[in-house]
């Protein structure tokens, strides 16, 4: 059982916006550590998609967009396209664990 | 921009060990951190621990503590892994990933694949 909890699927048509959300506690995202996203192709290594809660590498479009209230914090995709369809972990640190934490995923689907 | 370029994969016997290295380029190896994550069959990621090369100090998560010893060879800017008392539970893809410590993991390697099997 993962320490930040995310749903494990969601899904939208093309075009369609969605919500991936990232529920921590008073010991990680609560205690203001900052939330990292990552996405995950099939058979490949995970890739960063947000840092520092909203901030978005290089190559990022600006249809994905990050935040972070209380304990928790939310991926939201818009517009959304077939080549989203994969999976999503966010990412912190707990200070009760002393180290990083992932949530259990989430699979995007693109119906 | 950092490449890691990790070994290839292994197929080992309950109650032995594994070692996977990560051979790192670009950028300067002893001031970043270098994690581990592993990645089972169909599940999630889960952090194994970092080490810092130029500090040399070794990090590991709770769950790992007494199996996992990672280490860096700063001369051939290469991380290592080394997981003891192997059991079938521990077939995974191992990631050496930069980064740790609140901070995000920027680069991936390629991932290395451990098979436990009697």
């Amino acid at each position: 059982q993962s320490v930040l909890t995310q749903p494990p699927s969601v899904s939208g048509a093309p075009g369609q916006r969605v919500t991936i959300s990232c529920t921590g506690s008073s010991s990680n995202i609560g205690a203001g550590y900052d939330v990292h996203w990552y996405q995950q192709l099939p058979g490949t290594a995970p890739k960063l998609l947000m840092y520092g809660n909203i901030n978005r590498p290089s190559g990022v479009p600006d249809r994905v967009s990050g935040s972070k209230s209380g304990t928790s914090a939310s991926l939201v995709i818009t517009g959304l396209q077939a080549e989203d369809e994969a999976d999503y972990y966010c990412q912190s640190y707990d200070s009760s664990l002393s180290g990083s934490i992932f949530g259990g995923g989430t699979k995007l689907t693109v119906l | 921009q950092v490449q890691l370029v990790q070994s290839g994969a292994e197929v080992k016997k309950p109650g032995s060990s594994v070692k996977v290295s990560c051979k790192a380029s670009g950028g300067t190896f002893s001031s970043y951190s270098i994690s581990w994550v592993r990645q089972a069959p169909g599940q999630g990621l889960e952090w194994m621990g970092r080490i810092i090369p130029i500090l040399d100090i070794p990090k590991y998560a709770q769950n790992f503590q007494g199996r996992v010893t990672i280490t860096a060879d700063k001369a051939t800017s290469t991380a290592y892994m080394e997981l003891s008392s192997l059991r079938s539970g521990d077939t995974a893809v191992y990631y050496c990933a930069t980064g740790g410590g609140g901070r995000n993991f920027d680069y991936w390697g390629q991932g290395t694949l451990v098979t436990v099997s009697s």
